[in-house]
């Protein structure tokens, strides 16, 4: 069964360092988000992405993200200068219809630990 | 802020049928309902989804009340593997359709 994959499975990183978050979506799909996940909190939307442009952002996600599709398989979350509060669990997710019945698959997840 | 109101958590014994309500009182005649689950330390997962009619799989079905204001997720024969938190979402206009999570159900299944 296809699935996204996401890698790396977990990263430490010094605060301030830039991280990017790999992602390789469902082969078919048109649709790609990125989402986070704090220890113990809920899940929140940050990002989504369809033909090579943002479609829509949540407020978490200023200018220190972006995200990019380089070479039409792989997803990226580049995170600039990371801070302490950035540290997450963070979900790709790709579907292949969008709107109200589009049903989204996602990844296992990156950790990310920001020290 | 997330549309849908649900139980902390519930608990249930193994291979007994498992009721999930959820509520959604200012849902819209376009807004479907969606269910995901999170199993320990994975990605949230897809579950089912509906708009008015009651939807079945293999796995569990979606009751939806003829209001439309609440819904119930129903697993036939619970297994440990199904230990889980369970989502119900609107995707609706007014979020773009984007996914809004709440803090969900944490379903416990007791051997």
């Amino acid at each position: 069964e296809p699935e996204v994959t996401q890698t790396p499975s977990h990263q430490v990183t010094q605060m301030g360092q830039e991280v990017i978050l790999r992602c390789v979506p469902i082969s078919n799909h048109l649709y790609f988000y990125w989402y986070r996940q704090i220890l113990g909190q809920k899940v929140e939307f940050l990002v989504s992405f369809y033909n090579n442009e943002i479609s829509e952002k949540s407020e978490i996600f200023d200018d220190q993200f972006s995200v990019e599709r380089p070479d039409g398989s792989n997803f990226t979350l580049k995170i600039r200068s990371t801070k302490l509060e950035d540290s997450a669990m963070y979900f790709c997710a790709s579907s292949y219809w969008a709107g109200e019945a589009g049903e989204l698959f996602f990844g296992e997840g990156s950790r990310l630990t920001v020290l | 802020d997330a549309k849908t109101t649900q139980p902390n958590s519930m608990e249930s014994n193994e291979e007994e049928p498992v009721h999930l309500p959820c509520n959604h009182s200012t849902i819209s005649g376009t807004d479907y309902i969606h269910w995901y689950r999170q199993l320990p330390s994975q990605g949230p997962e897809y579950v089912i989804h509906g708009l008015t009619s009651n939807v079945n799989n293999r796995m569990v079905s979606l009751a939806i009340a003829e209001d439309r204001k609440s819904s119930t997720l129903i697993l036939h024969r619970a297994t440990l593997r199904d230990a889980a938190v369970y989502y119900c979402i609107l995707r609706d206009e007014d979020s773009n359709y984007q996914l809004i999570w709440g803090a969900g159900t944490k379903l416990i299944i007791k051997p």
